[in-house]
This record gives C-alpha cells, structure tokens and sequence, in this order.
C-alpha cells in the first residue's frame, strides 16, 4: 500500500496568515493527488484534484501543487471558516490511501 | 443538486452485521461510482473500497475482504454496504461518496452513518 504522510500534524495560525501543508508519498502517484476539508461532526468536503484542479466552488485562496511523491496546499489568506482539518488522498493505486491529516487551529 | 442520504445510526453487537444505506439522487445513478469510506472517533479517514453502479464491479481494500459487501439497487438508485463479523474497533462514522466521473476522487458524500460495536 501507498503510506500519505502530511505534516505538520497540527498548526495554529491567525485570520489573514498565509499557511502550507505538506503530504508526501512512500512512492511516486504521479498527480493523482487529492485535497479534503473535515470539520468536526460533518463529512469531508472535496477541495483540489489531481494535484492542483480546484473544486468549482472552492476559494482561489486554496492551492494544491506538487507531482511524483511531494505535494503541498496553501491557503493564502486564512478565513475564520478555514479552520478545519485538511486530508490528502492518493487515488494512483488502490487501496486510496490518505494522510493522517493535519489539524488547522486558530492561534 | 447531487444528494447522497445515508441511513441512520446503528448499535451492533460483536459478532454482528451491518448494512448501511446511501440513497442518491439529482444524478444518473448508474453513471458513476460509489466509494464507502470510515472514521473511528477522533480518527483519521480510512478507504473501504467502491462499486460501480453501472456494472457492480468491485474492489476491496485488503483489510476487508471476506468482511465487507458492496452491492447496489439500480432501481431506487441507492448503494450498500455491508460489514460482517464486527469488532469494537468497526465503531466509526461510515460515509458513502460519488466519483466525480471516471477518476474515482470522491467528489461528494453523505452525511454519514454512526455504527457503534458494544456489547
């Protein structure tokens, strides 16, 4: 199987900060790389495929990039409804396996 | 608009089974696929595996095989999933989720369905 690893594993950051997130795979998935936005009690919201294609109807303030094992999201401007938890998932070989996510908190 | 509308919350006893619902509308049915996806409390999200709705073709996650069944009825265009044999580490929230068309991303999802195992 494809291990995800995101880090870091929590981050506390401020209304208006700019905030990066890492997720690498234990092999390369090309860019079958893929973004969700969790908040608490709700499902998973689906942001960016294929390592960068925004989710209509997702803030441009949202930016996935990245190829081969190392990928990033960057969220430019944090908004109060930013704060969530932020999953990445590889869909280049079954099982799709995602990160352990990465807990976005307001500092 | 597209909805998935899963079943309600379930208690099962170790050893039991359990099948959750996920009914779909606002789209072809059999145009795309279903994913069935988990998350223990406090948990990270775990894929289970999907069935096409067109075809019914399957495929598990490893972990599961032998445990798991994922089938779907065309005609009132809803989606199953049925997990055998449960253990008190099967307690989780289980969501169903459509494809956004031939790439298996999970685009959408339903609003998921607690099962709790205790004896």
């Amino acid at each position: 199987d494809i291990q995800m690893t995101q880090s870091p594993a929590s981050l506390s950051a401020s209304v208006g900060d700019r905030v990066t997130i890492t997720c690498r795979a234990s092999q390369s998935i090309s860019s079958y790389l893929n973004w969700y936005q969790q908040k608490p009690g709700k499902a998973p919201k689906f942001l960016i495929s294929a390592a960068s294609s925004l989710q209509s109807g997702v803030p441009s303030r949202f930016t996935g990039s990245g190829s081969g094992t190392d990928f990033t999201l960057t969220i430019s401007s944090l908004q109060p409804e930013d704060f969530a938890t932020y999953y990445c998932q590889q869909s280049y070989s079954t099982p799709y396996t995602f990160g352990q996510g990465t807990k976005l908190e307001i500092k | 608009q597209v909805q998935l509308v899963q079943s309600g919350a379930e208690v099962k006893k170790p050893g039991a089974s359990v099948k959750v619902s996920c009914k779909a509308s606002g789209y072809t049915f059999t145009s795309y696929t279903i994913t069935w996806v988990r998350q223990a409390p406090g948990q990270g999200l775990e894929w289970m595996g999907w069935i096409s709705a067109y075809n019914g073709n399957t495929n598990y996650a490893q972990k599961f095989q032998g445990r798991v069944t994922m089938t779907t009825d065309t005609s009132t265009s809803t989606a199953y999933m049925e997990l055998r044999s449960l253990r008190s580490d099967d307690t989780a929230a289980y969501y169903c989720a459509r494809d956004l068309g031939g790439n298996y991303v999970m685009g959408y999802w339903g609003q998921g369905t607690l099962v709790t195992v205790s004896s």
